[in-house]
């Protein structure tokens, strides 16, 4: 099975500051990653699909990049409602659907 | 507009059962592969389950396999998880979530529901 993982865990940052979320798989998935943000009691949003494509909606201060087995997702200017946890997710066409752990952005 | 409202969740004792519901309205629920999706108090996501547009597919985690069931009624446009044999590590939300695409499984989950909560203790 494909695991993912993230770094940091959590971190803390100013509204303003450039912040970047990795995810790494266990093996290469091509460019099969999600990225989803989550606020506290709140369903997950989905931000990119494919590694790099911005959801419909979602404000061009979000980017993911990477394909294989390492990818990034960066948020250029932090904002206010930014504050949140983001899941990276791998997906495939034979319903392999794994989350990972998860990065907690906090208020510095 | 999408809306995915689940419903059905509670209290249930270790080995007793439970259907929860997923309402959808504002698209064609018949074009769409549906999803279950769960999250533990204080963990990550988990996806558990997905159903085909016609219901004729389905498939499992192995978490939960041979104990939840995934169904759909199209006329009804409502999506439904049957759970049986249930254990204290199934407490959860559980979500609803439609795939961004018609007619595909992609794993890309682009509307979800607001979730219900399932807590199996004794």
């Amino acid at each position: 099975d494909i695991q993912m993982t993230q770094s940091p865990s959590s971190l803390s940052a100013s509204v303003g500051d450039r912040i970047t979320i990795t995810c790494q798989a266990s093996q290469a998935i091509y460019n099969d990653l999600n990225w989803y943000q989550q606020k506290p009691g709140k369903a997950p949003k989905l931000l990119i699909y494919d590694a790099s494509s911005l959801e419909t909606g979602v404000p061009s201060r979000f980017s993911g990049t990477g394909s294989g087995t390492d990818f990034t997702l960066t948020i250029s200017s932090l904002q206010p409602e930014d504050f949140a946890t983001y899941y990276c997710q791998h997906h495939d066409n034979v319903a392999v659907f794994t989350f990972g752990p998860g990065t907690k952005v906090e208020s510095k | 507009q999408v809306q995915l409202v689940e419903s059905g969740g509670g209290l249930v004792k270790p080995g007793g059962s439970l259907k929860v519901s997923c309402a959808a309205s504002g698209f064609t629920f018949s074009d769409y592969y549906m999803n279950w999706i769960r999250q533990a108090p204080g963990k990550g996501l988990e996806w558990i389950s997905y159903i085909s547009d016609s219901g004729d597919y389905t498939h499992y985690a192995d978490s939960v396999k041979g104990r939840f069931t995934i169904s759909r009624d199209n006329a009804k446009n409502a999506l439904y998880l049957e759970l049986t044999s249930l254990r204290a590590d199934d407490t959860a939300v559980y979500y609803c979530a439609r795939e961004r695409s018609s007619g595909w499984l992609l794993g890309t989950w682009s509307q979800w529901g607001q979730g219900t909560l399932v807590f199996v203790s004794s």
